[in-house]
């Protein structure tokens, strides 16, 4: 069953630091989002994207955060200087164009550890 | 403001018990319904979901939801857990292309 793969599975870095996590989305979808989760706290949308365009971003989806579909398989959430509260465990889902859109699959996360 | 609420943070039951976890629902109109899993080090893995139709529906596992418009609930049942479904549980909605918005999970602890 096809999944959606994220790397590095944990990322450490220091505060100040650019930070690109990467994701590969289930081949034939095309509606990617990444969210975050603070430790103890909810799932928290940031932004999807949609045609080599951003659909829809969160507030906290601000100008440090950047996405990119740098090639036909990746789909990638770069920091650009990192902070503390940034912290968190960051999922990458995808879902279809047609049939199941509004249905979401997620990988497994990339923890996020800024010192 | 559009928001999910899981009123229990952490439910232990015994192995064979049924299981069910609560899920209410701020929102405009009937929104789209869904429960995810998520086991130590693992992904957001999907059980199931509602859009229309039938009001009790099915998912993987062995898991059940009933959506019940009046109380605007989606409550997370099973029969008999097994020690494996001891895991965080999240409830989420959307509306049609919007993001999801998740509640704040439900840790499931399995005795034996």
């Amino acid at each position: 069953e096809p999944e959606v793969t994220q790397t590095p599975s944990h990322q450490v870095t220091q505060m100040g630091q650019e930070v690109i996590l990467r994701c590969v989305p289930i081949s034939n979808h095309l509606y990617f989002y990444w969210y975050r989760q603070i430790l103890g706290q909810k799932v928290e949308f940031l932004v999807s994207f949609y045609n080599n365009e951003i659909s829809e971003k969160s507030e906290i989806f601000d100008d440090q955060f950047s996405v990119e579909r740098p090639d036909g398989s990746n789909f990638t959430l770069k920091i650009r200087s990192t902070k503390l509260e940034d912290s968190a465990m960051y999922f990458c889902a995808s879902s279809p164009t047609s049939g199941d859109s509004d249905t979401q699959y997620f990988g497994p996360g990339t923890r996020l550890t800024v010192l | 403001a559009q928001s999910v609420t899981q009123p229990d943070i952490h439910i232990t039951v015994s192995e064979g018990a049924s299981l069910e976890l609560r899920c209410n629902y701020s929102y405009g109109a009937t929104p789209y319904l869904f429960w995810y899993v998520q086991s130590p080090g693992q992904g957001l893995q999907l059980l199931l979901k509602y859009f229309s139709g039938d009001t009790l529906v099915q998912g993987i596992k062995g898991f059940e939801a009933e959506f019940k418009r009046s109380q605007s609930s989606f409550n997370l049942r099973k029969p008999s857990v097994h020690w494996s479904d001891a895991a965080e549980y999240f409830c989420a909605v959307k509306q049609a292309g919007t993001a999801l918005i998740f509640g704040k999970g439900t840790t499931l602890s399995v005795s034996s």
